[in-house]
């Protein structure tokens, strides 16, 4: 069975600190994993993927995830939070070998202190 | 380019009504999805379209939830009756070419169902 768990419901800095959003995910096959973020009142919009190039991937708004293997992990990252960063993310699999399901954790809201 | 395009945006129907909603996906996407994302929850899949052929509807409550994409560019989306556990959010989506791993999803702003 495929699933993707995202470890935090809720994480909360303060502005300037790092971010960090944890996912592991199962799959029986090679996965594409993505994070998506929304915004309130906003559509979902891409951050990242990986689709089983480099392990550690750069995406929009100085954000980063690396793909472990060993691990399962598929954790989001950022050097230094912004009050704009506030808002809810969701780390997605997407599988191979024909099916494409695509399978969305349950979602990480992130709060940003001033 | 326009983005994906839903609409009502908002809804409010009683129990064992009937409502549809309509989805225009980005011009020359061949993949299109819809989500229920119920409040506090990830979306979940319902169903995904090739075109006009139907990839994954092994979500898709089908004793009352039907979908179709006629000509292959826009789709409906119908619950025939709805419980209250319908309420939810119902996102559109749409990505280009084939589906597949690693194709981004570009979501529509949705459509918040509320059943009384």
């Amino acid at each position: 069975a495929q699933s993707v768990t995202q470890l935090d419901s809720h994480v909360s800095v303060s502005e300037g600190t790092p971010v960090l959003l944890r996912c592991n995910y199962s799959s029986s096959y090679s996965p594409s994993l993505f994070w998506y973020v929304q915004h309130p009142n906003k559509g979902l919009q891409l951050l990242l993927k990986y689709t089983s190039a480099a392990t550690l991937v750069k995406g929009i708004n100085g954000f980063e995830a690396e793909f472990k293997k060993s691990e399962t992990s598929f954790h989001l990252t950022k050097p230094s939070a912004h009050m704009s960063d506030a808002a809810e993310y969701f780390c997605v699999v997407s599988l191979g070998a024909g099916g494409f399901k695509t399978i969305f954790g349950a979602g990480t809201r992130l709060f940003v202190k001033a | 380019e326009a983005g994906v395009a839903q609409s009502p945006r908002y809804k409010i129907i009683e129990k064992r009504q009937s409502v549809a909603f309509w989805c225009n996906p980005i011009s020359g996407h061949a993949t299109l999805y819809w989500y229920q994302q119920i409040l506090g929850q990830g979306p979940k899949l319902l169903i995904q379209f090739q075109n006009n052929g139907v990839v994954d509807d092994s979500q898709l409550p089908k004793d009352r939830f039907s979908a179709e994409r006629l000509k292959g560019v826009d789709s409906t989306l119908k619950i025939q009756p709805a419980k209250l556990e319908d309420s939810a959010v119902y996102l559109c989506a749409s990505s280009p070419i084939r589906g597949g791993p690693g194709n981004e999803q570009f979501f529509g702003p949705g459509t918040r169902l509320t059943v009384l």
